[in-house]
């Protein structure tokens, strides 16, 4: 099983909603990562978890949560967003190798509209 | 920090010629390298990597990548282009700052296949 599954695949939701993203991985990769992706873009990325554990967040904006129940699964918590955080969400994940992390493997994305 | 530099964001050629997507690394001491493509409204698929060990890196669907030290490149060719190579392809870096586990990728290119 090399998949990353990511659900909802399409969320509308509005400003004052809260909502959650899901990610499922059964790949045993310790490492799990959101990025976000506008039209046209490259991905930039939000959060790292390391081994259950928060190792980078870029300094996104606290609606956003993110959270590690366990090495397979990864939410993320949106709450009060607004119309410029619509864009797709990825979800990818990756295991250590000869020192480094190596490739990571992406789901398909949750295309958010914040309305 | 480490980052990659993409010279074309489109680039278009006839089916069947020659692809040759442009990359370029910022770094003191050789990365892993990657090139991913992504397909319109999905995730991003692995084309090939690179991790130090060959520097001619062959990848799915045809497509090869060279790495360079001298030139600090790692250019994405493919001899023979087909309709179905369309896409957005990225080139990323995996550095050695955040614990190893920072996943950069350049502004992407918009390849076009023409008959």
């Amino acid at each position: 099983d090399t998949e990353v599954t990511q659900t909802p695949k399409h969320l509308v939701m509005g400003m004052t909603n809260k909502k959650s993203l899901k990610c499922e991985q059964h790949m045993g990769h310790r490492a799990m990562y959101w990025y976000k992706q506008k039209a046209k873009k490259p991905p930039e990325l939000m959060f790292v978890y390391s081994y259950e554990k928060l190792s980078i967040n870029e300094s996104v904006p606290s609606r956003f949560s993110p959270e590690c129940p366990n090495s397979s699964l990864l939410n993320l918590h949106l709450h009060a967003l607004q119309p410029e955080d619509s864009a797709l969400y990825l979800c990818a994940s990756s295991q250590p190798t000869g020192g480094l992390w190596g490739e990571a493997f992406f789901g398909q994305g949750t295309r958010l509209t914040v309305v | 920090a480490q980052s990659v530099t993409q010279l074309g964001s489109h680039v278009s050629v006839s089916e069947g010629a020659l692809v040759l997507l442009r990359c370029n690394y910022s770094s003191s001491v050789p990365p892993y390298l990657f090139w991913y493509v992504q397909y319109p409204n999905q995730g991003l698929q692995l084309l090939l990597k690179y991790t130090s060990a060959a520097t001619l890196v062959k990848g799915i669907n045809g497509f090869e990548a060279e790495f360079k030290k001298s030139e600090t490149s790692f250019h994405l060719t493919k001899p023979s282009a087909h309709m179905s190579d369309a896409a957005e392809y990225f080139c990323a870096v995996r550095g050695l700052t955040g614990g190893g586990n920072k996943l950069t990728f350049g502004t992407g290119t918009q390849l076009k296949v023409e008959l």
